[in-house]
C-alpha cells in the first residue's frame, strides 16, 4: 500500500538550532510532494511544494526541502529555528497514478526560547 | 472573507442526531475535499469533488453523506454517528485535483 512515513513524532529544539524533519514515501513513478504546517490554533498551511525541476525547494519562513528520488525522501530543513516555528508539520505525497494526496502522521516541533 | 471557511467550528451531537458541516471556498477553485483528522493518525481523505462531481469516496460509511451544490460550497451531512467518529473534520480546495490544496480551520466534532 502507498504510504508516507515521518520518522520523528515529537522534536524538541532550542532556538537557533538547526532542524531536519524526515519524510519517506513508498510510491514509484511521478510524485508531487508537499510540506504543510499547522500552528497552534490555526489551520493547515502550505509550507512548500515540489512538482518538478530543481529538487531543492524553498518555502516560506526560511524553510526548504530536498527531493531525493533515489531515497524516496523529501526532508524538511531550516538552518535556525525560532520559537514561532513551534507547530505540527505534515509531509504529503500525491502519486500521479492515483491522484490522491496521502499524508504522513505528522511531527510535533517544540522550540524552546 | 478569504480562503476556506468552515462552520460550525465546534459541534457536539448525540448518536441519534442529524447535523451538517458546511465548507465554503473563496478562491475560485474547482475541486473540494473532506478529510478526517484523528489524534495520532494521519489525515484521512474522505471525499473528493471535482467540478461538482464526486470523484472519490474513500470507503466512508454511509452515515457520512457529502453534498456539493456548486464549486464554492461543500457540505457533510451527519446521521447516527458513533463515538469513534469524534475528530476534526477538515475541508480543502484546490484549483483542480492536480494542484496544491488549501485547508479550512476545521470543525471539531464530538459524538456523545
Amino acid at each position: 500500500a502507498q504510504s508516507v512515513s515521518q520518522h520523528n513524532h515529537h522534536v524538541i529544539l532550542s532556538e537557533a538550532a538547526s532542524l531536519e524533519l524526515g519524510c519517506n514515501y513508498s510510491y514509484g513513478g511521478t510524485v508531487n510532494l508537499f510540506w504543510y504546517v499547522q500552528y497552534p490554533g490555526q489551520h493547515l498551511q502550505l509550507l512548500l511544494k515540489y512538482f518538478s525541476g530543481d529538487p531543492l525547494v524553498k518555502g516560506i519562513k526560511g524553510f526548504e526541502a530536498e527531493f531525493i528520488k533515489s531515497k524516496f525522501s523529501f526532508n524538511l530543513r531550516k538552518p535556525s529555528v525560532q520559537w514561532s516555528d513551534t507547530a505540527e508539520y505534515f509531509c504529503a505525497v500525491r502519486s500521479s497514478n492515483t491522484g490522491k494526496l496521502i499524508f504522513g502522521q505528522g511531527t510535533t516541533l517544540q522550540v524552546k526560547p | 472573507e478569504t480562503g476556506v471557511t468552515q462552520t460550525p467550528r465546534h459541534l457536539v451531537m448525540g448518536m441519534t442526531n442529524k447535523k451538517s458541516l458546511k465548507c465554503e471556498q473563496h478562491l475560485g477553485h474547482n475541486a473540494m475535499y473532506w478529510y478526517k483528522q484523528s489524534a495520532k493518525k494521519p489525515l484521512e481523505l474522505m471525499f473528493v469533488y471535482n467540478f461538482k462531481e464526486q470523484t472519490e469516496n474513500n470507503s466512508v460509511p454511509s452515515r457520512f453523506s457529502p453534498e456539493c451544490p456548486n464549486s464554492s460550497h461543500l457540505f457533510l451531512h451527519l446521521h447516527t454517528l458513533q463515538p469513534e467518529d469524534s475528530a476534526l473534520y477538515l475541508c480543502a480546495s484546490s484549483q483542480t485535483t492536480t494542484y496544491e490544496q488549501y485547508f479550512g480551520p476545521g470543525t471539531r466534532l464530538t459524538v456523545t
